[in-house]
């Protein structure tokens, strides 16, 4: 299967500070890529939709000039966390589609553990 | 609104003892339902991906059938290392992104 990759894998930030996450295919080119928030022991809740090339589309309640997103080419997508709060605090995680297979399976990253202190 | 419910919310297997997990969903169009096996910590590892009613699909000791309203993830004879959360996504006609259940915590206990 296809291997996406995130780095940092964990980061600890101070409040009000800002934080990138990246996300990278590493086998294949993601036209579309997708950012989940995960907070313990629930499901996954998608944020946005990253386009290569044009502006992501965030779901209802996301704060867009918070999290910002940017695919700057078909391997990576980077989201970065600004003016962070404690609230921010959980489990990122991203993940791509590869068309090249002719399917819909989504491939997700490793996750990055987010912690605001 | 598309809606996707795992059940149990927990299961404890002993080892050897085969069982099912359940999801259930409603949505406008079905473009394809998912299969994922999440660990503690880690990203949400593929399983299986099924188009229409009817399909199955094998992987080791693990079996994925779809109707038209639910699918089954089939246990066969569990290991330890078989203990994760499993979670069912869907793919809504005209949407690229899944919709997620809440997942099933399997333990699975030598």
């Amino acid at each position: 299967g296809a291997v996406v990759s995130q780095h940092p894998s964990w980061v600890i930030c101070k409040s009000g500070t800002s934080v990138k996450i990246e996300c990278r295919s590493l086998d294949f080119q993601a036209t579309t890529m997708f950012w989940y928030r995960q907070f313990p022991k629930q499901s996954l809740m998608l944020m946005a939709t990253s386009n290569e090339g044009s502006k992501a589309t965030y779901e209802q309640g996301v704060e867009k000039d918070k999290f910002l997103i940017n695919h700057a080419s078909l391997t990576l997508s980077t989201l970065t966390v600004t003016s962070a709060h404690p609230e921010d605090s959980s489990f990122y995680i991203c993940s791509a589609r590869d068309w090249g297979e002719g399917s819909y399976e989504q491939y997700f990253g490793p996750g990055t553990r987010l912690t605001v202190t | 609104e598309d809606q996707v419910t795992q059940s149990p919310e927990a299961l404890r297997l002993q080892e050897g003892e085969s069982s099912s997990l359940n999801c259930s969903y409603t949505v406008s169009g079905l473009r394809g339902l998912f299969w994922y096996r999440q660990d503690p910590g880690k990203g949400p590892e593929f399983l299986f991906t099924l188009y229409s009613a009817g399909e199955e699909k094998e992987k080791e000791r693990l079996k994925a059938t779809l109707t038209k309203k639910e699918s089954f993830l089939h246990i066969t004879a569990p290991k330890p290392e078989d203990s994760a959360t499993y979670l069912c996504a869907v793919q809504p006609a005209g949407r690229r992104a899944l919709t997620f259940g809440s997942g099933t915590r399997l333990q699975v206990q030598p």
